[in-house]
């Protein structure tokens, strides 16, 4: 069974820090993982995914993971934090693409909250 | 906007009864899935269906039931319902039968009082 941790159920930043949300899987076969994001009264949207290949990948509005398969870590990485970043992030895993019996495993999210 | 529609966006209703959600898909997608979103339990997969055929099951209680119709569109059913099933209850489609990339609705707040 694959699970996800999210450390952290909130995390505050100032407004153009660096924004470091972190996600641990667990996974007994090479996993896909996810992050979704979460606006107010609003559905997930699809931030980024890693499959296979490059292990640094580049999603929308800045947002950049790395697979680390030592470390089974899969943490999101922002440069320079914005306020409309301001939302809940979601990290998931799923054990193969088609996402199986189980399909998406979800963490239990990070509330960001950006400080002006 | 995602393109995938779900009514009611809230619903309240008292312990025993019965509900029905609908969804609708995203143009072109054949996959509904279905997601429950609670403080304790996190986001949890409940069913997903494929062109009218259920795909995958997850942590979908027997008193929960779904479809999927001839136009793609998809009723989640909910019955005997008990104080913890409020919940936020989402839709989510895809083009195929993988999660690789899934569109979500808005959700349906369900208040079970």
């Amino acid at each position: 069974a694959q699970s996800v941790t999210q450390l952290g159920s909130h995390v505050s930043v100032s407004e153009g820090a660096l924004v470091l949300l972190r996600c641990n899987y667990s996974s007994s076969v090479p996993p896909y993982l996810f992050w979704y994001v979460q606006y107010p009264n609003q559905g997930l949207q699809l931030l980024l995914k890693y499959t296979t290949g490059a292990t640094l990948v580049k999603g929308i509005n800045g947002f950049e993971a790395e697979f680390k398969k030592s470390e089974t870590s899969f943490h999101l990485t922002k440069p320079s934090a914005h306020m409309s970043d301001a939302a809940e992030y979601f990290c998931a895993v799923s054990d193969k693409v088609g996402g199986g019996a189980d399909g998406l495993t979800f963490g239990k999210g990070t509330h960001l909250i950006i400080q002006p | 906007d995602s393109g995938v529609t779900q009514t009611p966006k809230h619903l309240i209703t008292a312990t025993g009864q019965r509900v029905t959600l609908r969804c609708s898909p995203r143009s072109g997608d054949l996959s509904v899935y279905w997601y429950q979103q609670s403080l304790d339990q996190g986001l949890q997969f409940l069913i997903q269906y494929y062109n009218g055929e259920e795909r995958a099951k997850g942590n979908i209680l027997e008193r929960f039931s779904a479809q999927q119709f001839p136009d793609l569109h998809s009723e989640l059913n909910l019955s005997s319902l008990e104080l913890g099933d409020s919940a936020l209850y989402f839709c989510a489609s895809s083009v195929g039968t993988d999660h690789e990339k899934l569109f979500f609705g808005s959700g349906t707040q369900l208040s079970v009082l």
